[in-house]
């Protein structure tokens, strides 16, 4: 059972610079969506995939995040100028087209940004 | 503000007892609600989801509760094994009434004890 795959799985960064985060979902599933937790909060919504398309954005991705899946498969998300406030885990999630499939997560990117 | 309300951070149990878990949510749109249990360093693992149309699904130990006037649900796991130990959150989404983004609003976690 291959599940959703993250890379990395950590991540130490200096505050400036850009990193970047792999998801590779499940491989049937057509929906993709990225989450950000930080400590003692729950997961919170950052953006949707429907196979390549990106439909829906959080207010809480601000212009410095960007998030592509090109070929409708893995998906990347890009932190630009990273600040202190980025540190967070980033967790992917997938699912299949119906309706009420749940979402199944990865293990997450630990970001510190130093 | 804060859509999903996981109001107690912690709870413990003894081994064998009913652990039960609560969650509010405050937008009406809501209409479709699961619950998600995280070991540390691992992603959230689905455990069982409930629709607003029904009030009550089963899976196992685990039942979901949902009381819609109250916009209320609760996790109740029966009998409570070691396991079972880790930080659950609530979920929920305007699935079938399209109000909302397509992705969950989670609440802030519980997490369950279960004491030998």
């Amino acid at each position: 059972d291959t599940g959703v795959s993250q890379d990395p799985r950590h991540k130490i960064t200096k505050r400036g610079q850009n990193v970047t985060f792999r998801c590779d979902p499940i491989s049937e599933h057509n929906r993709l969506y990225w989450y950000r937790q930080t400590l003692g909060q729950g997961p919170e919504f950052l953006t949707y995939f429907q196979n390549e398309a990106q439909l829906e954005k959080s207010r809480l991705l601000s212009d410095r995040f960007s998030a592509e899946r090109p070929k409708g498969s893995f998906s990347t998300l890009e932190i630009q100028r990273t600040e202190q406030g980025d540190s967070a885990m980033y967790l992917c999630a997938s699912s299949p087209w119906t309706i009420d499939s749940p979402l199944h997560f990865g293990n997450g990117t630990r970001l510190t940004v130093t | 503000d804060q859509q999903v309300k996981q109001n107690s951070p912690s709870l413990s149990v003894q081994e064998g007892r009913i652990s039960i878990l609560n969650c509010d949510y405050t937008n009406s749109m809501f209409d479709y609600f699961l619950w998600y249990k995280k070991y540390p360093a691992e992603g959230p693992t689905f455990l069982i989801s409930i629709s607003s149309i029904k009030d009550k699904n089963e899976d196992g130990r685990f039942t979901v509760f949902l009381n819609k006037s109250a916009k209320h649900l609760s996790l109740h796991i029966v009998p409570s094994q070691p396991g079972d130990s880790a930080v659950y959150f609530c979920a929920a989404s305007a699935m079938y009434s399209g109000g909302g983004a397509d992705g969950l609003t989670f609440g802030k976690g519980t997490h369950l004890i279960i004491q030998p």
